[in-house]
This record gives C-alpha cells, sequence and structure tokens, in this order.
C-alpha cells in the first residue's frame, strides 16, 4: 500500500546475507511485520516487531526498527536457495483497529 | 492441520457468475480478515470480522462482495455478478484480538473467464 514502501528486487548470492529495507508513514505503528510468500502460496509470518523494541533475533532472522525514521530492515543470514520468495512487510496501528497495511514485496532472488 | 484453511484453492469461472469462497480460522480465533491479492501487489484490506460482526468493509468491495461469518467460526466471501477485473488471489487470516500475530490461509485464486 501506498502507506508501506519497499524496494521491489533484490539479488543475493547463496550465503551471503540479505538485507531488505521497508519504510512507513504512520507513527502510531504499533506491530510491524514481515511475511514471506513463495509462489502460488499464501503468507508465512516470519517475525514481527512491537514499536517499543528496536530489534529482534530469531535464528537467522535479525528485524531492526528505527522508529524516528520510521524504518524497518529485515536480514536474513547465510541467505539460502529455499529463501528465494517475495518478502512483504506490513503495519498496523490501534488507530487503524489493528488492520495490516502491506507494501507491494520485494522479490529476492538466491544466486548459487 | 490447526491452521487457516481456505477452499476452494482455484476457481475458474465465467465472467457473471456467482462464486463463493469459505475460510475456516484457527479455532478461537476471534478476529477473520479478508484480503485480496493481485499480481504483483501485496494484499489489500476487504473487510474483517470480531466474532460475528462485520467491523469494518473497504471501499474495495463493492456490493456486489458480500461476507458473512454467521456463528464467529468459519466465514464466507461471495461474490455476486463477478467481472474480470475480480480475478485475483482472495486471502484469509485470523488472529487472537489484538496480539499481533496475524496468521494467513493459502489463499483462494479466482479467474473469471
Amino acid at each position: 500500500g501506498e502507506d508501506v514502501e519497499q524496494s521491489l528486487f533484490l539479488s543475493v548470492r547463496e550465503g551471503d546475507s540479505s538485507v531488505i529495507n521497508c519504510t512507513y508513514t504512520d507513527s502510531s505503528s504499533t506491530y510491524l511485520y514481515w511475511y514471506k510468500q513463495e509462489p502460488g502460496a499464501g503468507l508465512q509470518l516470519l517475525t514481527y516487531i512491537f514499536s517499543n523494541m528496536d530489534m529482534k533475533q530469531d535464528q537467522r532472522l535479525t528485524v531492526l526498527l528505527n522508529k524516528k525514521d520510521k524504518h524497518l530492515s529485515l536480514r536474513i543470514a547465510d541467505t539460502q536457495t529455499g529463501d528465494s520468495a517475495i518478502y512483504f512487510c506490513a503495519e498496523t496501528s490501534m488507530s487503524n483497529d489493528y488492520k495490516l497495511s502491506f507494501g507491494a514485496g520485494t522479490t529476492v532472488t538466491v544466486r548459487a | 492441520d490447526t491452521g487457516v484453511s481456505q477452499n476452494p484453492r482455484h476457481k475458474i469461472t465465467k465472467r457473471g457468475q456467482n462464486v463463493t469462497f469459505r475460510c475456516d480460522p484457527i479455532s478461537e480465533h476471534n478476529r477473520l480478515y479478508w484480503y485480496r491479492q493481485t499480481l504483483g501487489q501485496g494484499p489489500e484490506f476487504l473487510t474483517y470480522f470480531q466474532n460475528e460482526a462485520q467491523l469494518e468493509k473497504s471501499r474495495l468491495l463493492s456490493d456486489r462482495f458480500s461476507a458473512e461469518r454467521p456463528k464467529g467460526s468459519f466465514s464466507t466471501l461471495e461474490i455476486q455478478r463477478t467481472e474480470q477485473g475480480d480475478s485475483a488471489m482472495y486471502l484469509c487470516a485470523s488472529s487472537a484480538g489484538t496480539s499481533g500475530e496475524l496468521f494467513f490461509g493459502e489463499g483462494s485464486r479466482l479467474t473469471v473467464l
């Protein structure tokens, strides 16, 4: 959506780290999410962060939140071919009654 | 499987026909959402329920679209007099209130010929 923006494409070599960036406009955002979508499939919740946190780590995934700049990033360590997918950033807030607003998605291609 | 279940997974129909999609949310999730996703775009909000009450409908939801959640469990999304522009993936999601975790089903893909 227009309130959440992401770069459209990212190409990364297998074994390297991937960093996907997202910016949002709603300063009252409460939760920020990263979803993964593989071809023909639904959205898989990867991780989410509450707005009073600035970092969250979960195995190979690290989420960084810069609330001042309204910038969210997802770092995938040791990127594998199975990580090739579309990654969506989303945000929600109490002012929006916790409905998710999504970005257009970043297509990540992992090359050997 | 205790995830969000949607069916049918794929529906091909002729323009002007009616179609209905069903969503079974995760048990005991009181919130249920419908989203639409077209190629190359992120999901767009259509409507949502808290228990059986439909709390909000997006302006994207024309009067040809109707959604119900009669007993606060499963939900149906009906599209009447389908148009080619209705071709999209219809995604259902559920959550336990405002917990922050929203889980999606695999989606129902509609193709209108």
